[in-house]
């Protein structure tokens, strides 16, 4: 059972085009995170979200934890070829450090 | 800030051999580290956490004895693959968590990619 629902887990877009990743849960979490990962190297930290209902914005991408903290989404304003790489969102629970990763969205933007 | 290393970048070697890999946190402490496995184009597998003096813990289906794991300072754990065996190919990433910082965010290293022969 994947604890984190991650859709959809491949997207093509054209260049200039927006798109909304989800992540969904019927777990409660504390924090989820946001990465960005490119081939043959680690996850980058994106943004974390903590309070329910939060938004945060970072340049063309914006953020948002659902109110129950039970779901996320990312949605990027006009894609640039920039942007390709896997998105990874991760929920953390209790004070353990310890992350769930849900299946990841490899997005391709074409020129 | 917050700069997780690892070592070595890539490294391939034969079957039945043992590989030791290295994660360190450049600029930080950390009490809590983690191992994680990466099929490719695919998520992170949590192997196991890496507590500094003591056990680690290791995830549900990961063989102990096979992933060895040591952290034995609050800047450096390290795995190692003991007899590997091709199916050991992967690209394995660590992250530390800061000590003492009220968040969740993880710092995550580079990652190794394994190949095993």
């Amino acid at each position: 059972t994947q604890l984190l629902e991650q859709s959809p887990q491949f997207l093509s877009i054209q260049e200039g085009e927006n798109l909304t990743v989800y992540c969904n849960s019927s777990s409660v979490f504390s924090s989820l995170q946001w990465y960005r990962q490119e081939p043959g190297e680690g996850p980058v930290l994106l943004v974390t979200v903590v309070t329910g209902g939060e938004v945060k914005k970072l340049k063309r991408l914006t953020f948002q934890f659902g109110d129950a903290r039970k779901d996320s989404s990312l949605h990027i304003t006009a894609a640039q070829p920039g942007d390709t790489g896997l998105y990874l969102c991760a929920g953390g629970r209790g004070n353990t450090g310890k992350l769930i990763f849900g299946q990841g969205t490899t997005l391709q933007v074409k020129p | 800030g917050a700069v997780v290393s690892q070592h070595p970048s890539w490294v391939i070697c034969k079957s039945g051999t043992s590989v030791k890999i290295e994660c360190r946190s450049l600029d930080f402490q950390a009490t809590t580290m983690f191992w994680y496995r990466q099929f490719p184009k695919q998520s992170l597998m949590l192997m196991a956490t890496s507590n500094e003096g003591s056990k680690a813990t290791y995830e549900q289906g990961v063989e102990k004895d096979k992933f060895l794991i040591n952290h034995a300072s609050l800047t450096l754990s390290t795995l190692t693959v003991t007899s590997a065996h091709p199916e050991d190919s992967s690209f394995y990433i660590c992250s530390a968590y800061p000590s003492g910082r009220l968040s969740y965010e993880q710092y995550f290293g580079p990652g190794t990619r394994l190949t095993v022969t």
